[in-house]
């Protein structure tokens, strides 16, 4: 089962901007939509960013996601204490599976 | 409002079976598809399977074939995933997640996650 690859960690102070990137396959990404999860602490997951660059209601202008070939990257500008999370880019395959990055820890210093 | 709810936590021994369940409200059952995912301690999220709520019809990662199964039961909108032949590293938090399903365009997002269930595998 693939992987797709993350930075294990980003980091940033308040108000900068931050960003984590996310490498796949032409079966995943490189083919299909990139979606983006938010996981605080000791919660479940929540949807961020769906079809690359769309985000759900509810979710701040500041989280912004891209697509370019095989990679993905999600940009969190305005960086907030608030932000501080674990970040998952995740895809579907050619065969409707899905796969998820290795995670990416937000600290704001 | 749209929720799914967890069964509780389960201690179970090296080689038994466990099976979760996860109930919706707010929305048509049918009408989403159903996928579990699962967390190890300190570690990453994990993709199962989902399943077709509307068919029956399932798809697992791999890894679980043969080791995994999916069902629902459409009249109590309650999905369930059971997992076999359990091994100390199947100790992890499962998620099950919604997400919307367009034939044209494949799946989407999920975007409604339970609130997780704890399963513990120890001798």
């Amino acid at each position: 089962q693939s992987v797709l690859t993350q930075p294990p960690s980003a980091s940033g102070t308040p108000g900068q901007r931050v960003t984590i990137s996310c490498s796949g396959s032409s079966s995943n990404i490189g083919s299909n939509y990139v979606y983006w999860y938010q996981q605080l602490p000791g919660t479940a997951p929540k949807l961020l960013i769906y079809r690359n660059n769309q985000r759900p209601s509810g979710v701040p202008d500041r989280f912004s996601g891209s697509k370019s070939g095989t990679s993905a990257s999600l940009a969190i500008s305005g960086l907030r204490s608030e932000d501080e999370a674990d970040y998952y880019c995740a895809a579907w395959d050619d065969s409707l599976r899905g796969v998820f990055g290795t995670g990416t820890k937000v600290t704001v210093l | 409002q749209v929720q799914l709810v967890q069964s509780g936590a389960e201690v179970k021994k090296p080689g038994a079976s466990v099976k979760v369940s996860c109930k919706a409200s707010g929305y048509t059952f049918t009408g989403y598809y159903m996928h579990w995912v699962r967390q190890a301690p300190g570690q990453g999220l994990e993709w199962m399977g989902w399943i077709n709520p509307n068919s029956g019809g399932t798809n697992y990662a791999q890894k679980f074939q043969g080791w995994v199964t999916m069902t629902r039961d459409t009249s109590i909108s309650t999905a369930y995933m059971e997992l076999s032949r359990l091994r100390s590293d199947d100790t992890a938090v499962y998620y099950c997640a919604r997400s919307n399903y367009d034939i044209l365009t494949g799946l989407y997002g999920m975007d409604v996650w339970g609130q997780g269930t704890t399963v513990t595998v120890s001798s």
